[in-house]
C-alpha cells in the first residue's frame, strides 16, 4: 500500500532549528512536495523536491532520498509565526498525492 | 484576485439532508480537486476535475457528487448528509495536474451532520 509517515507532534525554541521528517512508499514516484497550515487555515505550498539532494529558499530548506525512500524540511531561526502544521505529499506513479498527517510544530520563547 | 474562494465557510446538516459546496476560482486554472481533512488523517481526495465537463473520482468519492459546468467553478453536493461526512473541505486548484505544480487551496468549509 501507499504510505506516508511524519512525526505527529514537535516542539522547538525560537532562534532554533528544527527538522520535520517523513518517509514515503508510493507506486512510483513523481516528486516529494511541503506544505504549512496554519491553525483553521488553508494549506500553502512551501517546495517541491524531485531529484536528490537539499533544495534551500530562505530560512527553509527541503531535502528528499528517493532510495531511502525519505524527505525532510529543515526550518532556521524559527519564529513564533512557523507555529503550524506542517504537511508531506508524495507524488505517485497516476500523478496522485499521498498526503501524510502532518506534523504539529509548537514553537516556545 | 480572489484566487480561490468557497461557499458556505461554516454548516450545520442533519443527518439526511442535501447541501453543495461551491468552489469557484479566478486563476484560470485547468485542475481543480475537492478534498476532506480529518483530524490524525492526510488530506484525502473526493473528486477531482481536469477540464470543464469533465471529473473524475478520487480516493473517498462515496457519499458526494461532483459537477464542472463552467471551467471557473467545482461543486461538491452531499445528497443525503450522513455524520461520517462531519469534516473540513478544501477545494483546491492547479495549472499542471499537479505535475511539479504546486496546489491553491480554498479557505475550507467546516461542515458538521448532526
Amino acid at each position: 500500500g501507499q504510505n506516508i509517515d511524519q512525526p505527529t507532534e514537535m516542539t522547538a525554541t525560537e532562534g532554533a532549528i528544527v527538522q520535520i521528517n517523513c518517509t514515503y512508499q508510493t507506486s512510483g514516484f513523481n516528486g516529494l512536495f511541503w506544505y504549512q497550515q496554519h491553525a483553521g487555515e488553508a494549506p500553502t505550498f512551501l517546495s517541491y523536491n524531485v531529484l536528490d539532494g537539499l533544495e534551500e529558499k530562505g530560512r527553509f530548506s527541503s531535502f528528499l532520498s528517493r532510495s531511502k525512500g525519505y524527505s525532510y524540511l529543515l526550518l532556521k531561526e524559527l519564529q513564533m509565526k512557523d507555529s503550524a502544521s506542517y504537511l508531506c505529499a508524495a507524488m505517485d506513479s497516476n500523478y496522485q498525492l499521498i498526503w501524510g498527517a502532518g506534523t504539529k510544530l509548537i514553537i516556545k520563547p | 484576485n480572489a484566487g480561490v474562494t468557497q461557499t458556505p465557510k461554516f454548516r450545520v446538516l442533519k443527518t439526511g439532508q442535501s447541501m453543495t459546496l461551491l468552489c469557484a476560482q479566478d486563476m484560470n486554472h485547468e485542475y481543480m480537486y475537492w478534498y476532506r481533512q480529518d483530524p490524525g488523517m492526510g488530506l484525502r481526495l473526493i473528486h477531482y476535475s481536469v477540464g470543464e465537463g469533465t471529473t473524475a473520482k478520487g480516493e473517498v468519492p462515496d457519499g458526494y457528487n461532483v459537477s464542472r459546468l463552467k471551467k471557473q467553478n467545482f461543486l461538491l453536493g452531499l445528497e443525503s448528509a450522513a455524520p461520517s461526512q462531519t469534516s473540513v473541505y478544501f477545494c483546491a486548484t492547479s495549472s499542471f495536474a499537479g505535475h511539479t505544480g504546486e496546489l491553491f487551496f480554498g479557505e475550507g468549509s467546516r461542515l458538521t451532520v448532526l
